[in-house]
């Protein structure tokens, strides 16, 4: 299986400020996705990672808010902009290998808390 | 669009003993991927068990297995002599056939949080 590492793993933030989240894989992957998993609630997809183009969003989710960029196959970075209380969130990557079985496998998040 | 409804916000089941946990989904596609994913209080998201829409057979590993009823629009998961490691929020999620882009996402239920008591 994956081997998916997250930077951060936690971050207590100020309002207003940015904060970018990578994500490493161990091998080359077709697919790569940012999830945010609110407190207490399900996951939601903000947006796909498109290796050397512009990330797919998710309708209610921005550029200007979410940034993201993947350079190559193994490596995305999300950033969240401008924070505020309501970003606090888990944010998690997951990637999907080629000649898979359609599954997701997820790294271990990282804990935001906006102040 | 597609939804995944799961009905049952907690669960609790004593050591060794098997429990079932509940999920519904609606879609107008005939072909599609149902998962089990397991988030222990670590939060790391660990892939549990997975069942393609055209396999009758219903997908089973090692003391976890799917009840997959397709006309029903119905996908449980039995958990058979539950271990304290089992305690967890069970998601259950849903993924369209098509390759590429957003239609590669994965649609989740709200969760179900299985206790295990010793």
């Amino acid at each position: 299986s994956a081997v998916i590492s997250q930077k951060p793993s936690r971050d207590i933030c100020q309002r207003g400020t940015s904060l970018t989240i990578q994500c490493q894989v161990d091998s080359q992957v077709t697919m790569m996705f940012w999830y945010r998993q609110q407190p207490g609630q399900s996951l939601t997809l903000i947006a796909t990672a498109n290796q050397g183009s512009e990330a797919t969003y998710e309708s209610g989710f921005v550029i200007d808010k979410f940034p993201i960029s993947r350079p190559n196959l193994t490596f995305s970075t999300l950033t969240v902009s401008n924070m505020s209380p309501e970003d606090s969130s888990i944010y998690l990557c997951s990637v999907e290998y080629p000649g898979g079985y359609n599954e997701q496998f997820f790294g271990p998040g990282t804990r935001l808390t906006v102040l | 669009a597609q939804t995944v409804t799961q009905s049952q916000p907690e669960m609790s089941v004593q050591e060794a003993e098997t429990v079932t946990l509940s999920c519904t989904y609606d879609t107008s596609e005939s072909d599609y991927y149902l998962f089990w994913y397991k988030q222990p209080p670590s939060r790391q998201m660990i892939l549990v068990i997975r069942q393609e829409a055209y396999k009758q057979q219903n997908a089973t590993e090692n003391r976890f297995s799917v009840n997959f009823q397709k006309a029903a629009k119905s996908f449980s998961l039995k958990i058979s002599d539950s271990q304290l490691g089992d305690a967890a929020m069970y998601f259950c999620a849903y993924r369209s056939p098509y390759y590429g882009g957003a239609t590669n996402k994965l649609i989740f239920g709200t969760g179900t949080l299985l206790a295990v008591q010793p």
